[in-house]
């Protein structure tokens, strides 16, 4: 089946102790992307990948770290985690970013106390 | 900057109703639009996308219109049902493969 894999779903951590999120996806797609989720702020683009070892950053990338070593996996890494990441987090991936639709994996629910 | 606004923040219903969703944003030079739909506790799936060359894209019970000159589109729902019950969500993608998400439009459909 195809589709995107979030780990954990759920994370309770905190402030200062490092942390990954893993996304993998099994549909050889290109492109990938990490998005938070906030009341009232909407979606919004944490970093983008167009290929394995290109990365960039989307509108709030402070405070996160991305990595594209194979084109299946794209870790969210926080280095120290502080209360405002607190969120939850969606990876999403399309074969083209920008002409195909976008898959969205499960989300995974941070908390950082 | 692009802003994307989608009202009305939630919407209700009866079912069999035919209605419609609304989408607007400030910068028309868009790659392309897609709207998704959002289920509680899960992730976001994409329902319809258009390209900026296209007017409308239709899918089912499901017709999306792009007026890019003007900065709206609408995701129009024929014969709803109770399973359409989710938030539907828009986002316009400019350059660069960023997208912008509009917050929002909570639909309800009751029995």
């Amino acid at each position: 089946e195809a589709q995107v894999t979030q780990n954990p779903r759920y994370l309770i951590t905190v402030t200062g102790k490092k942390l990954t999120v893993t996304c993998s996806q099994n549909m050889n797609h290109e492109y990938m992307s990490w998005y938070r989720q906030d009341p009232g702020l909407g979606l919004r683009q944490i970093y983008y990948s167009m290929n394995v070892e290109v990365t960039d950053k989307g509108d709030v990338p402070e405070g996160y770290k991305v990595s594209r070593k194979e084109k299946r996996n794209f870790p969210l890494i926080l280095e120290s985690p502080s209360p405002n990441q607190t969120s939850l987090y969606f990876c999403a991936s399309s074969f083209m970013g920008g002409v195909e639709k976008l898959f969205f994996g499960s989300g995974t629910q941070l908390s950082v106390l | 900057k692009q802003e994307v606004t989608q009202i009305p923040a939630a919407l209700s219903v009866p079912e069999g109703e035919n209605l419609v969703l609304n989408c607007s944003f400030t910068d028309s030079a868009i790659y392309n639009l897609q709207w998704f739909r959002q289920d509680p506790g899960k992730g976001l799936t994409s329902l319809l996308l258009i390209q900026s060359s296209q007017r409308e894209q239709t899918s089912g019970r499901l017709n999306a219109s792009l007026d890019k000159s003007s900065g709206r589109s609408t995701l129009y729902i024929a014969a709803s049902q109770p399973g359409d019950s989710a938030t539907y969500l828009c986002a316009v993608q400019k350059g660069a493969q960023k997208l912008v998400f509009g917050q929002g439009t909570r639909l309800t459909i009751n029995p």
